[in-house]
């Protein structure tokens, strides 16, 4: 069954310091990979979205992920981070053929001023 | 457009009461989705619609819950006899294609006491 794992339940950095978050899915072909921002009480909102071509692709809010086959990762970065950014962020698989995505457990983003 | 609107925002009802929750997704986007998320967790999949038709439910939905979209535009999620177990983030989503990306509404906060 297709998977997705967030390592990290809880990151805090520095404001102006680089973040990744981590992300690995299970699945045998490449999926559709999404990263969405989930600010408190909040729905979800799409950061970026790969499903061929370029394995490093940008997002809205200055974020980019990429894209890495031979690990299963979609890890997403931000070179400096706002206080801003501090918010939950999910990692999502879509199975083509599929019509549901599946979505890891989250990792919340503190930030330090 | 003003993006997936849903309705109410907050709902707190005794265990056993019936509750109906609407989505109302973008316009052009004939695809919709019902996921739920407790605290702590990603977003599941409930249920999802292509136009009026309800293509695949999870097995998360149990009897007590039942989805209409019935003219393909807004949607309808029931929970009968409630029970705090059914506390929850309900989140609707559109879009209109898999490899798109959901946009979501802000989502319906249960609460069953």
């Amino acid at each position: 069954a297709q998977s997705v794992t967030q390592p990290d339940i809880h990151i805090t950095v520095s404001e102006g310091a680089s973040l990744e978050l981590r992300c690995n899915y299970s699945y045998g072909a490449t999926p559709y990979l999404f990263w969405y921002v989930q600010s408190p009480g909040q729905g979800l909102q799409l950061l970026l979205k790969y499903f061929s071509g370029d394995t490093l692709v940008q997002g809205i809010k200055g974020f980019e992920a990429e894209f890495k086959r031979s690990q299963s990762s979609f890890n997403l970065r931000k070179p400096s981070v706002h206080w801003s950014d501090a918010a939950e962020y999910f990692c999502a698989v879509g199975v083509p053929g599929t019509y549901k995505y599946i979505f890891g457990t989250g990792t919340r983003l503190k930030v330090l001023a | 457009d003003t993006g997936v609107s849903q309705d109410p925002r907050h709902k707190i009802t005794k265990r056993g009461q019936n509750v109906t929750f609407r989505c109302d997704p973008i316009s052009e986007h004939n695809r919709l989705y019902w996921y739920r998320q407790t605290l702590g967790q990603g977003p599941e999949f409930l249920t999802y619609f292509q136009n009026e038709a309800q293509l695949e439910k999870s097995r998360l939905l149990s009897d007590r819950f039942s989805a209409e979209r019935p003219k393909g535009s807004f949607s309808t999620l029931e929970i009968q006899r409630t029970e705090q177990g059914d506390s929850a983030m309900y989140l609707c989503a559109s879009s209109s294609g898999t490899g798109d990306g959901y946009t979501f509404g802000s989502g319906t906060r249960l609460t069953v006491v």
